[in-house]
This record gives structure tokens, sequence and C-alpha cells, in this order.
């Protein structure tokens, strides 16, 4: 069973640009997750993806914004891009309380 | 609201050592508890899962063990290898019935295992 997926691997983009980030789930997952793991504040929530609705944002600004398709992968929008940006992304998805991550996506922001 | 936390790092052990590495929680309602490790270049790995009180879970010769009256999960391993290595994150999610919430994530405790 393919586990979930992410692309791409890394990215580099300059401020004021705009970043998208791809995240497929594991087959039959329904939920996707985004979370950002930037160096020094751990793992933070951003949105929570099911059945093709926002289900919950964390506490970022509204430059971070995200869709599920129908085929439940989703995409990550960055708008507006700042420094402070720069991380890993983690995309995860589940079927039921159990979360699996993807290998994540690097963005780099200069 | 809900939180997790871990014993800071970073932890250095020697190859066979034991190993704990604390975590407690606060959290409404009955959630469920995780430990997830991530090696340097990787995302994040579920090492090992608890749902209910007194439930323990184990893998990879890690064990973890849901205290309701402590609301801890600690983790342990009896005897450290080289490839541990990596960084340990606590996390728990709300719910234990099914449904889907996102985690909340203690901040990670790095261990580093020498020869």
């Amino acid at each position: 069973e393919a586990g979930v997926t992410q692309s791409p691997t890394h990215l580099i983009k300059t401020r004021g640009q705009q970043a998208t980030l791809r995240c497929s789930p594991i087959s039959g997952h329904t939920s996707v997750y985004w979370y950002q793991q930037a160096l020094g504040l751990g793992l933070q929530f951003l949105l929570w993806y099911d059945e093709g609705e926002e289900r919950n944002r964390g506490n970022f600004p509204p430059r971070f914004s995200g869709r599920q398709f129908p085929n439940y992968s989703s995409e990550l929008n960055v708008n507006a891009l700042e420094l402070e940006d720069s991380a890993l992304y983690l995309c995860a998805s589940s079927l039921g309380y159990e979360q699996y991550f993807g290998p994540g996506t690097r963005l780099t922001v200069t | 609201g809900n939180s997790v936390t871990q014993m800071e790092g970073p932890v250095t052990l020697s190859e066979e050592a034991f190993l704990t590495i604390n975590c407690t929680y606060t959290a409404t309602g009955y959630p469920s508890l995780f430990w997830y490790v991530q090696y340097p270049g990787e995302g994040l790995q579920l090492l090992l899962k608890a749902t209910k009180a007194d439930d323990k879970g184990s893998n990879k010769g890690f064990e973890a063990t849901y205290r309701k009256e402590t609301t801890s999960f600690h983790l342990e391993k009896g005897s450290v290898q080289v490839s541990d290595s990596a960084v340990y994150f606590c996390a728990l999610s709300p719910s234990s019935q099914g449904g889907s919430e996102k985690l909340v994530f203690g901040k990670g405790t790095k261990l580093t295992v020498n020869p």
C-alpha cells in the first residue's frame, strides 16, 4: 500500500511570491491534514480537510489556504510569502484518529 | 485546551542504555495518545499509540502506558541502538471515538545514541 506522498520535495521561493504544495493521501483515506514544522516552533496544525470541506484551521493568517479535490488529494497555497514561512510542511491522512504522515515539502523563502 | 508537554532535549545515551522520555498531557474528555518518530531528513512515522487508560502501546522495543491518573504517556526502551537516534514527538488526538481531529504535539525530544 502506497503511503502519503508530497510534492515537491524542496521548493525555493522569494519573498512575496506564492507557493503551492501538493499531497496525495493513502488510498481510502478521506481526511487530509497540513502541519508546519518551523525551526524552534515544533509542529503546528495548519488545516484539516475532509470530504472536500475545510473542517478546522489553525492559528495562521488567511494567506495560508488550501483545498481538497474529489480524489481526496490536497493542495496548500501560501500567498505573499514571508521569510518566516520557511519550514517543513507535512501532510497527513487518516480514516479515523490515526494519522499517517508524508515525507514533507521543505519550503525555503529567500 | 489540549496540550502536550515533553521533556526538553537533547538526550544523549550510549548504546544499550535505558531510555525514558517523559510526556504529560492536558485534555478534556478521553484523548488518544501517540508517539511519533522523525529520522533525520524525513517525515513523521507513527511509533506507537494508546486509545484508553491503562493501554500499553509497543513497537520496535519501545513502550508507553496511558496513565490517566498522572496524565502521562512516557516513552521507554530497555536498550537503545545507534539507529534509534531521531527526534521523538508525543502527541494527542482529542477523540478516541474514531472521529478525525487535529493532533496536538509536544515540542519534540532529540535523541542521540553513541556507539
